[in-house]
């Protein structure tokens, strides 16, 4: 198993860019998640699909940031325009559905803006 | 919603010695727990969970017991290695999981 998958793996961008994260879930996984991870505020959950529905978007920080999640086996995290304070790591998730189930997590993309 | 207090770190011990890691929770309803783990340069693991009250999880010498009356849920390991060293994240779950700020472990021969 492929385990999560996730490119690119670092992105350096200038401000005012678009940026685009790609993520690949485990195959038979019907929920993704998108985590982000700074030093200052940890990790945090920005939103949720499952069955590739969106749940929870309550963690997007504001309007620039998108996610979709055309099908089962992709999704993307969109921001335009990008800002240095977008500079985290930021992870992809996926488990069999939500429940007490085990999240898988993907390597990660660390973002770069200057 | 949710949230989680870890100690804070980093905690560095000695190859061999006791380890304690301490996480309270608050949560509506009855969360799950668990403890991921996240290596330097990857994403997380989950190490353990427990999904009720007086449950123990365990994995890798790693054991967790989940206090509902304390709403407590603090990672032990007897004899830690050098191999543990990481970053380690509490995490009580209802709806979605809450992360804690995580708690660096530095073991040292």
């Amino acid at each position: 198993d492929a385990g999560v998958i996730q490119s690119p793996r670092h992105e350096v961008t200038e401000m005012g860019q678009e940026v685009t994260l790609r993520c690949k879930p485990i195959s038979g996984h019907n929920s993704l998640f998108w985590y982000r991870q700074t030093m200052m505020r940890g990790l945090e959950l920005l939103i949720y699909f499952n069955n590739n529905v969106p749940i929870d978007d309550s963690g997007m920080p504001e309007d620039r940031f998108s996610a979709k999640m055309p099908n089962a086996s992709f999704s993307t995290l969109k921001i335009q325009p990008s800002e240095p304070r977008d500079s985290a790591v930021y992870f992809c998730a996926s488990s069999l559905t939500i429940g007490v189930y085990e999240q898988y997590f993907g390597p990660g993309t660390r973002l770069t803006v200057t | 919603g949710n949230s989680v207090t870890q100690m804070e770190g980093p905690v560095t011990l000695s190859e061999e010695a006791f380890l304690t890691i301490n996480c309270t929770y608050t949560a509506t309803g009855y969360p799950s727990l668990f403890w991921y783990v996240q290596y330097p340069g990857e994403g997380l693991q989950l190490l353990l969970k427990a999904t009720k009250a007086d449950d123990k999880g365990s994995n890798k010498g790693f054991e967790a017991t989940y206090r509902k009356e304390t709403t407590s849920f603090h990672l032990e390991k007897g004899s830690v290695q050098v191999s543990d060293s990481a970053v380690y994240f509490c995490a009580p779950k209802t709806s979605k999981l809450t992360f804690g700020t995580g708690t660096r472990l530095q073991v040292t021969l």
